[in-house]
C-alpha cells in the first residue's frame, strides 16, 4: 500500500525557516517524481514544487522561487521541502504528493500524504 | 501560467440528482487535466486524469469529458459521501495549475 507521510511543521515567526519532510513506502520511491502542494486555511490547492526521480531537475511556483529548496533522498525513501524567509501567505497545510505515471514530471497527482501545517505568525 | 477558471464555486444538490462542474482553460491543454475530490480535514483524492479515465476504485458514476479548453466533471446519483470540494487541475506544464474548486453541498 502506497503511503506518505508528512512531518516538520510548526508556528515559525516571520522571517524564519523549517523543513518539511515526506517519508514515503509501498512504492518504488526513486521510480517517480513528487511534488509538493499547499492549501492555505479555508483555500484552495496551490501547486509549490516537483522534482524528478534522481533529483536532476526541479520547479517551482513563482510564489515560492528562491525561498523554497525541494529534494529527495531516494536511499532514505524520503522528500523534502526546505523554506526559508517565511512569510505570513506561507500558513498553510504542505502535502507531498506522487505522480501518476513513472519517468515523468508532468503528470497528475496520485497519492497525497496527510499533509502538515505552517504557520507563520509572530 | 495557464489559468483554470472553475464553475460554480458552490452547488446545492440533492442525493440521487445529477451534477455537472466545468473547468475552462486559458490555453490549450490537450486532455491532460485532472479532478480531485477532497473532503474537510483530509487530503484530496484523485478521481479521473487525462481528462476522462476513471482512477482505480472510483466509483462509475464519476465521469469526466473534454472539448476544446472546457472541461466537465459529472456525477450521476449523488450519494451522501460525494458532499465535497471538487478541484480540476491541468498538467499541461511544468507550472501544474488547480481549479479554484467546487463546493458541493447538500440542499
Amino acid at each position: 500500500e502506497v503511503q506518505l507521510v508528512e512531518s516538520g511543521g510548526g508556528l515559525v515567526k516571520p522571517g524564519g525557516s523549517l523543513r518539511l519532510s515526506c517519508a514515503a513506502s509501498g512504492f518504488t520511491f526513486s521510480d517517480y517524481s513528487m511534488n509538493w502542494v499547499r492549501q492555505a486555511p479555508g483555500k484552495g490547492l496551490e501547486w509549490v514544487s516537483s522534482i524528478s526521480s534522481v533529483g536532476t531537475y526541479t520547479y517551482y511556483a513563482d510564489s515560492v522561487k528562491g525561498r523554497f529548496t525541494i529534494s529527495r533522498d531516494n536511499a532514505k525513501d524520503s522528500l523534502y521541502l526546505q523554506i526559508n524567509s517565511l512569510r505570513a501567505e506561507d500558513t498553510a497545510v504542505y502535502f507531498c504528493a506522487r505522480v501518476g505515471r513513472m519517468s515523468t514530471v508532468i503528470s497528475h497527482f496520485d497519492y497525497w500524504g496527510q499533509g502538515t501545517l505552517v504557520t507563520v505568525s509572530s | 501560467d495557464i489559468q483554470m477558471t472553475q464553475s460554480p464555486s458552490t452547488l446545492s444538490a440533492s442525493v440521487g440528482d445529477r451534477v455537472t462542474i466545468t473547468c475552462r482553460a486559458s490555453q490549450t491543454i490537450s486532455t491532460w487535466l485532472a479532478w480531485y475530490q477532497q473532503k474537510p480535514g483530509k487530503a484530496p483524492r484523485l478521481l479521473i486524469y487525462k481528462a476522462s479515465t476513471l482512477q482505480s476504485g472510483v466509483p462509475s458514476r464519476f465521469s469526466g469529458r473534454a472539448s476544446g479548453t472546457e472541461f466537465t466533471l459529472t456525477i450521476n446519483s449523488l450519494q451522501p459521501e460525494d458532499f465535497a470540494t471538487y478541484y480540476c487541475q491541468q498538467y499541461s506544464s511544468y507550472s501544474r495549475t488547480f481549479g479554484q474548486g467546487t463546493k458541493v453541498e447538500i440542499k
